[in-house]
C-alpha cells in the first residue's frame, strides 16, 4: 500500500464550480501535512499547509482528519487557473526522516 | 540565489554513460533534497542531506547513484551507467532551519536512449 494515496482524476469541471479531493495516509504517527500544486512541466509549488483545526485560505479550504488518516482540499469559485495537479504531501517524524512524502497528484481541469 | 537552481535543464543520454546533475539551494537553506519524478507520479524521494553530510539516503534506489555536497551549499547527484529507467524529472529542493516547508528548483530532465 503506498504511504499517500490519491485519485489521480482528472476532474472536469465548469469555472465556478465547487470541486473537492480527498487523499489518505497510512502512518498514524504522521505530523505534518501539506498541499502542493504542480503546473504541467514545472515544479511543485506549496498551496498551503493542513491544521488539525482545518484552515482556509481565500477560496482553498483543508481539513486534517486524523481518526480516519485522511486530508482534503475544497476548492470553490474555481478558475480556469486552477488547472493543475494537486499533490498531497505527508511527514512522518518517526522515521527520523525530515523528508516529505508525496502522493501521485490529482489533476483538475477547469472548463471554460 | 532567490530560488533553487538546476543544471542542466535537459540532459539526453545514452545508456551506460555517466551523468551529473548539480543544485544551488538557496542561500542559508541548510537542508537539501533530491527526487526523482516520473511521468504521472508523484516527486520521490532520493535522498536528504543537512549540512555536508547526508542524513538519509534510504531512497537511493541503487548503488549506480549517489550525491555529495561538499561546501554544504551545492549538491551534485551522480548516475552512473545509467538505464533507460533512469529517464525522469530529477527535482532538488531546500529547506531553511527547522520548517517542513520545500521550495523546488525547476528540474533536470534526464532522457537516457
Amino acid at each position: 500500500r503506498k504511504e499517500v494515496e490519491q485519485d489521480p482524476g482528472p476532474f472536469n469541471v465548469p469555472e465556478g464550480a465547487t470541486v473537492a479531493f480527498n487523499c489518505t495516509y497510512s502512518n498514524s504517527a504522521s505530523q505534518s501535512f501539506f498541499w502542493y500544486r504542480q503546473d504541467c512541466r514545472k515544479e511543485p509549488k506549496l498551496l498551503m499547509s493542513v491544521y488539525s483545526s482545518g484552515n482556509e485560505d481565500g477560496r482553498f479550504t483543508a481539513q486534517l482528519n486524523r481518526a480516519s488518516q485522511y486530508i482534503s482540499l475544497l476548492i470553490r469559485d474555481s478558475k480556469l487557473s486552477d488547472s493543475a495537479t494537486y499533490l498531497c504531501v505527508v511527514n512522518a517524524m518517526d522515521t527520523g526522516r525530515r523528508a516529505l512524502t508525496f502522493g501521485s497528484g490529482t489533476r483538475l481541469q477547469v472548463q471554460p | 540565489g532567490a530560488g533553487v537552481s538546476q543544471t542542466p535543464s535537459n540532459k539526453v543520454t545514452e545508456k551506460g554513460k555517466y551523468v551529473e546533475l548539480r543544485c544551488d539551494p538557496i542561500s542559508g537553506h541548510t537542508a537539501l533534497y533530491w527526487y526523482r519524478q516520473s511521468l504521472g507520479q508523484g516527486p520521490e524521494f532520493l535522498i536528504y542531506f543537512q549540512g555536508t553530510g547526508a542524513a538519509d539516503d534510504s531512497g537511493l534506489p541503487n548503488d549506480r547513484f549517489f550525491a555529495v555536497r561538499p561546501e554544504g551549499s551545492v549538491s551534485t547527484l551522480k548516475i552512473q551507467r545509467t538505464e533507460r529507467g533512469d529517464s525522469a524529472v530529477y527535482l532538488c529542493a531546500s529547506r531553511v532551519g527547522g520548517a517542513n516547508v520545500l521550495t523546488f528548483g525547476a528540474g533536470s530532465r534526464l532522457t537516457v536512449l
